[in-house]
């Protein structure tokens, strides 16, 4: 049974810092992972989506990494926006998304 | 640019009634999905749906869940006896079909619903 754990639980950092968003998972037989943004009461919105065949990918100041083999991704977020405040979401994907705490980012002005 | 809707935003019910979610997926998606999301804690899958027929489902989807595409727009999650513990945020989600699942799940804004 997939487990997905999201380290860390909660980061507060000032407006400008580059951060990293670990997220680790026991079953490596996974066809992607996607990372979601969710704001508060609100849905879910996919940000990255890493093939399993992959080792990065990129969308403007967000970089996503995977390790299969070790079952980690990292998402990287340069220069850190007071808008970038929200929880973010791993989620690998075998046959369904299997979906971890997230971690809660407040970036301060 | 499409999105997956869903309605009701919000519903209140009593526990023991019936309520159906419903969902509009993007249009030339073929796989369909359900997840929920209790207060406080992790997304949840529910069941997966391709080919007017379930592919998956989770524990959690008893007796009581059901799901349909009852035309060729719809997807709808019925929960037929609500209970407390059904008090959840419900997610629909959408995808392409193609090789080996790499496609993007694209979620919906979510209903919530509290059964009281």
């Amino acid at each position: 049974k997939q487990e997905v754990t999201q380290i860390p639980a909660a980061l507060s950092v000032p407006e400008g810092e580059n951060l990293v968003l670990n997220c680790s998972f026991t079953d490596s037989a996974i066809y992607n992972l996607q990372w979601f943004r969710q704001d508060p009461g609100k849905g879910l919105t996919s940000l990255l989506l890493i093939q399993s065949s992959q080792r990065e990918q990129t969308s403007g100041r967000l970089n996503a990494s995977l390790d299969k083999s070790s079952g980690r991704s990292t998402l990287y977020i340069a220069a850190s926006q007071p808008g970038d405040s929200a929880t973010y979401l791993c989620a690998p994907y075998g046959n369904k998304l299997v979906f971890g705490a997230g971690t809660i980012l407040r970036v301060k002005s | 640019e499409p999105e997956v809707t869903q309605t009701p935003s919000h519903q209140v019910t009593q526990m023991g009634q019936e309520v159906i979610l419903r969902c509009v997926p993007i249009s030339n998606h073929l796989y369909f999905y359900w997840y929920r999301q209790i207060l406080g804690q992790k997304v949840e899958f529910l069941v997966s749906f391709y080919n007017n027929e379930i592919s998956e489902k989770s524990e959690i989807f008893d007796d009581q869940f059901s799901v349909e595409r009852p035309d060729g727009s719809n997807f709808t999650l019925k929960i037929r006896s609500t209970k407390l513990e059904d008090s959840a945020m419900y997610f629909c989600a959408s995808r392409l079909i193609g090789t080996g699942g790499l496609e993007t799940q694209y979620f919906g804004p979510g209903t919530r619903l509290l059964v009281l």
